[in-house]
């Protein structure tokens, strides 16, 4: 059984810039959430996916933009950085019916730094 | 805003049960309540969720009192490797916005 991957590790982008950051689902997972963690807070929801839809949005505003894949991967594009970006990007997969199951498995994040 | 209250920082003896405690008075009675922990610089791991009824599982237990507002989270036999942020969310059965608090850190000493 493959866990949750995330890709790429570490990044470092300028303010403005555009970034994607990619996860790999666990085996047999239909769900991905994402997250962001600033430094010293708990993860914050941003959005999730299922079955390549939109399931359920946090409080983002729409630079933060998502998509699922039929293998039930997920990007997670952010467009026009800003400094606060800076934090632990957190993907987080499960298998849901709907975003009915909160076993949620998470993957190792994306260290997102914005100069 | 996240619907519980947690201490900041909690430390356990290395061997001793470790009682992690979280207040959700307002929770609603199809709400969940759910227990992740977060070691240093990995992602969050699930531990344990329940609704009315104590739960246990190979890694802790999970006690509810009665009225549901207030549970704790029981670590038997606490070891270095549990050092870490635990937290406490309460979350519908069919709602996806997970709120992380900022939850306990928890330090097992030797």
């Amino acid at each position: 059984e493959t866990g949750v991957t995330q890709s790429p590790t570490h990044l470092i982008k300028t303010r403005g810039q555009q970034v994607t950051l990619r996860c790999s689902s666990q085996s047999g997972h239909n769900t991905v959430s994402w997250y962001q963690q600033a430094l010293g807070q708990g993860p914050q929801f941003i959005f999730q996916y299922y079955r390549e839809e939109e399931n359920g949005r946090g409080n983002f505003p729409p630079r933060f933009s998502g998509l699922q894949f039929p293998n039930y991967s997920s990007e997670l594009n952010v467009n026009a950085l800003e400094l606060d970006d800076s934090a632990l990007y957190l993907c987080a997969s499960s298998l849901g019916g709907g975003g009915k199951s909160y076993e949620q498995y998470f993957g190792p994040g994306t260290r997102l730094t914005v100069t | 805003d996240a619907k519980t209250t947690q201490p900041t920082s909690m430390d356990c003896a290395e061997g001793r049960a470790a009682n992690l405690p979280c207040n959700h008075s307002t929770i609603s009675g199809n709400e969940y309540v759910y227990w992740y922990r977060q070691i240093h610089s990995q992602g969050p791991q699930y531990i344990i969720h329940g609704l009315k009824n104590n739960e246990t599982n190979e890694m802790a237990s999970l006690i509810i009192t009665e009225d549901r507002k207030s549970s704790t989270l029981i670590l038997p036999h606490a070891t270095l490797r549990d050092t870490a942020v635990y937290y406490c969310i309460v979350l519908e059965y069919n709602n996806n916005d997970m709120r992380f608090g900022a939850g306990t850190r928890l330090t097992v000493k030797p």
